[in-house]
């Protein structure tokens, strides 16, 4: 069972508003990602991170930021929120094993509503 | 470019079985299947690695065909809870990047 959390697990927030979605892993998993997911979808990497001080960004396109100073801890920023921006947002982590492919495992989510 | 899953939604008695279907454009290196219920996080169901198979969840096995780029996902002897859908998540090489597929919504009736 993994242990990933993310805060809130809701969000409604007003357009134009600086918000911060909290991601954190008591893993020690070095690598961590951010994945967009709309009701229903398929879901799309937004941002990753190998390590601590390593980002990049995934293969959607996203207006957002993320940092990571610390192993567990990756979080997500939107500078000013649209309503373009509602959708689920899914915090994941994984560890490499030599010989293996890594698994991801992910947290519960948060659901953000742009009004 | 994104793995294409089909069926795109699957219906079932309890006790019926399914097969799942996801390919890829690219070479593969791992195939990751994931479910999903509705308004929770996607849970890992199994791996398989080129030239291995691997099963790791109830009654439900996978095969991974590396010359076609497809992987297969079996759900034998469906139970209610086997509902929701059904990701994979494809890793090819000199990436280690999961592109998911479109997924497959799985409904199990009593």
């Amino acid at each position: 069972e993994a242990d990933i959390y993310q805060t809130p697990r809701y969000l409604v927030i007003g357009t134009g508003k600086k918000i911060t979605l909290e991601c954190s892993q008591t893993m020690g998993h070095d690598k961590m990602y951010w994945y967009q997911q709309d009701p229903g979808m398929e879901l799309h990497l937004i941002h990753y991170s190998y390590g601590v001080n390593s980002t990049e960004k995934g293969d959607l396109s996203s207006e957002s930021t993320v940092s990571r100073i610390r192993t567990e801890h990756f979080p997500l920023t939107l500078e000013s929120a649209r309503p373009s921006h509602t959708s689920q947002y899914l915090c994941a982590s994984s560890e490499w094993r030599s010989g293996s492919s890594e698994t991801q495992y992910f947290g519960p989510g948060t659901r953000l509503l742009v009004l | 470019q994104q793995p294409v899953q089909s069926p795109q939604a699957v219906i079932l008695r309890e006790g019926e079985d399914a097969v799942i279907n996801c390919s890829s454009s690219k070479a593969l290196y791992s195939v990751h299947w994931y479910r999903q219920k509705h308004g929770e996080a996607p849970v890992f169901l199994m791996i398989l690695l080129k030239g291995g198979e691997q099963k790791g969840h109830e009654k439900i096995s996978a095969s991974f065909n590396e010359k076609k780029q497809q992987s297969s996902l079996y759900l034998t002897a469906s139970q209610l809870s086997y509902s929701g859908t059904y990701f994979c998540g494809l890793r090819s090489y000199n990436t280690d990047k999961l592109i998911f597929g479109t997924g497959t919504r799985l409904q199990v009736f009593p």
